[in-house]
């Protein structure tokens, strides 16, 4: 799977945007880009994925450049419960392929919302 | 029911011990998964479940043992452990993976393990 790069840490005011940057520049035409987040003392929680166009849910948008080297998760308005730490995880798209089966997390962005 | 079931939530075993660690879905999946997570470090891949066939092993010493009795349980035997076996152990599950379409994990709250 391809690697991953993360800020180290990130802080966003409540009820503002957080904008979390990832970069995957050695990313292959048949892997997704996956977000997890992990609350303190829970277990990992999956967010959003995408291949290459933008996407959204009722938690997240993931926006994916057009050359797909770097994407960007939104929290569109940040709260306290979003305080968490945020893996980006380049999965290929194969399910039956050992490699889809694994997630490989990365060290991950700490992002802590402030009151 | 999107809940993945893990059993205990804290345990504390001698080196000389024998434990398991149980895991549970309701949720029809058929792939299941068990991860190590050290503290302040991100979860690590153990061993892949598919089908209750084991699909991936990532070179796990053998004081580890995983069982899939059927497609809704997952146990991880644990013995003669070291102290640095201590971590959080994570299960998790997926819908499938035969059919082509890639599918999200659901983990679980994880076990908490001590090896005094």
């Amino acid at each position: 799977d391809a690697k991953t790069t993360q800020p180290t840490s990130m802080d966003c005011a409540e009820g503002r945007a957080a904008n979390l940057p990832c970069n995957h520049s050695t990313i292959s035409g048949n892997e997704y880009v996956y977000w997890y987040r992990q609350i303190h003392s829970q277990g990992p929680q999956y967010i959003i994925h995408g291949l290459k166009n933008n996407e959204t849910n009722e938690m997240a948008s993931l926006i994916i450049t057009e050359d797909r080297k770097s994407s960007t998760l939104i929290l569109p308005h940040a709260t306290l419960r979003d305080t968490a730490v945020y893996y980006c995880i380049v999965r290929v798209a194969q399910s039956s392929s050992q490699g889809a089966q694994k997630l490989v997390f990365g060290q991950g962005t700490r992002l802590t919302i402030n009151p | 029911d999107t809940e993945v079931t893990q059993t205990p939530k804290h345990l504390v075993m001698g080196m000389t011990n024998k434990k398991s660690l149980k895991c549970e879905q309701h949720m029809g999946h058929r792939a299941m998964y068990w991860y190590k997570q050290k503290a302040k470090k991100p979860p690590e891949l153990m061993f892949v479940y598919s089908y209750e066939k084991l699909s991936i092993n990532e070179s796990v010493p053998s004081r580890f043992s995983p069982e899939c009795p059927n497609s809704s349980l997952l146990n991880l035997h644990l013995h003669a452990l070291q102290p640095e076996d201590s971590a959080l152990y994570l299960c998790a599950s997926s819908q499938d993976l035969s059919t082509g379409i890639l599918y999200e994990q659901y983990f679980g709250p994880g076990t908490r393990l001590t090896v005094t």
